[in-house]
């Protein structure tokens, strides 16, 4: 069955650029979404079609994908970006999620 | 403004049945394919259900596939899910997420929590 994998955590200074990566056989064939999830909250959409920003997301969130792997970058990273983040791709019509990455700003 | 209320939520034994239900508000409710997806505590998201506008198509994961069934009522801007044969494994807060069209879920309600264990 296909699989998502992302690193369980990610560190990074305030002000730095965070990168997350998901990773999957042939994932630059697929779409790949982006969530961001604070402790107690739902999920929120932050990257759709690889590289696309909802309303109200700041540009500071970008999204690539090519050959196996999708990254999600996060450019001056801020103290309000600490959270968890999932990334999601379809395949034979099951939606997929990655582990998760835990994203710490320190 | 678009709105998603799960509720239905509980203590169930292993075994038994347990229905949720999500209210839908501030958009074309039949225009939209639904998705569940549930969280185990302190674990990931998981995938569990799709559900297309019309009902004409329905996916499920294999861990819920035979025991799960979604419908929706469009007349009434509702999702359900109707869990059977629950085990422990299938405690975890059940979102309903609204599928905005590119490939993501561009809405997600609040959860309500299903908690198996006897």
């Amino acid at each position: 069955s296909y699989e998502l994998t992302q690193p369980p955590s990610v560190s990074v200074s305030p002000g730095q650029t965070a990168s997350i990566t998901c990773s999957g056989d042939k994932l630059g064939h697929k779409y790949v979404c982006w969530y961001q999830q604070k402790p107690g909250q739902s999920p929120v959409l932050v990257i759709y079609y690889n590289n696309k920003r909802p309303s109200g997301i700041p540009e500071r969130f970008s999204g690539s994908n090519s050959g196996n792997t999708a990254t999600l970058t996060i450019s001056g990273t801020q103290a309000m970006d600490e959270a968890d983040y999932y990334c999601q791709a379809w395949d034979s019509s099951t939606a997929l999620f990655g582990g998760g990455t835990k994203l710490t700003v320190l | 403004e678009v709105q998603l209320v799960e509720s239905g939520g509980g203590l169930v034994q292993p075994g038994g049945s347990l229905r949720l239900s999500c209210a839908a508000s501030g958009f074309i409710f039949s225009y939209y394919r639904m998705n569940w997806v549930r969280q185990a505590p302190g674990k990931g998201l998981e995938w569990v259900s799709d559900i297309s506008g019309s009902s004409s198509t329905i996916y499920y994961a294999d861990s819920v596939k035979g025991r799960f069934t979604t419908s929706r009522d469009n007349a009434k801007n509702s999702l359900y899910l109707q869990m059977n044969s629950l085990r422990d494994e299938d405690t975890a807060v059940y979102y309903c997420a609204r599928d905005g069209g590119g490939f993501s879920y561009d809405y997600w309600g609040q959860g309500t929590l299903v908690t198996v264990s006897s």
